[in-house]
């Protein structure tokens, strides 16, 4: 079946160092792949998505680039700050469908 | 624009105790989904809806029902709470799941002793 594979938290990291945050997927056919944020005791939000191969994904300084021939969408951003700690999650949907699959997710600490 | 508004935040059951959880979007959005979180585990699918009258059940639907009478509201119920459902509870929306994502409540953190 479909899923998703994400890198292991925590991640801990300093002020302005690099992120990358791994992510893997397994699927049938041609997925849209998105990155959700979860900040302390709020619901997910849509950070970035890609629906077709070779499509980057961006917003607030994130990145992912859609790769089919590795089956990867890594989330990177080139200096993080103490306001990106959260949960991050992986996930798909098929095309032509509606069912989202998730990430087990990976929680980012920055330190100051 | 309130987005997705999800009642309780929190709720503490009895073992075998029955409640709705509420959901309601005012974007319009035909597609509804229902997922708990667990630590570790990410975010599991219990019932889904790709419009009014229209349910199915996800990855992990026993324990509870849901319904959609209108395309605003999707109600969670658990019929007879079991420990094994403590969890937080996210309901969703989207115009289409595949080309913009899903818009999240905030959650229900929901404690069965």
């Amino acid at each position: 079946g479909n899923s998703v594979t994400q890198m292991e938290g925590p991640v801990t990291l300093s002020e302005e160092a690099f992120l990358t945050i791994n992510c893997t997927y397994t699927a049938t056919g041609y997925p849209s792949l998105f990155w959700y944020v979860q900040y302390p005791g709020e619901g997910l939000q849509l950070l970035l998505k890609a629906t077709k191969a070779d499509d980057k994904g961006s917003n607030k300084g994130f990145e992912a680039t859609y790769r089919k021939e590795t089956t990867s969408f890594h989330l990177e951003k080139g200096s993080v700050q103490v306001s990106d700690s959260a949960v991050y999650f992986c996930a798909l949907t098929m095309t032509g469908g509606f069912k989202t699959i998730f990430g087990a997710g990976t929680r980012l600490f920055v330190k100051a | 624009n309130a987005g997705v508004t999800q009642t309780p935040k929190f709720q503490v059951l009895k073992t075998g105790q029955s409640m709705t959880l509420q959901c309601a979007q005012d974007m319009n959005h035909e597609y509804m989904s229902w997922y708990r979180q667990d630590p570790g585990m990410g975010l599991r699918l219990i019932h889904y809806s790709v419009g009014a009258g229209i349910t199915d059940q996800g990855e992990v639907p026993n324990g509870y029902n849901v319904s959609r009478s209108t395309t605003e509201d999707f109600p969670l119920r658990l019929l007879s709470a079991a420990p094994s459902q403590t969890s937080v509870y996210f309901c969703a929306s989207s115009d289409g799941p595949e080309k913009f994502g899903y818009t999240f409540g905030s959650g229900t953190r929901l404690t069965v002793v």
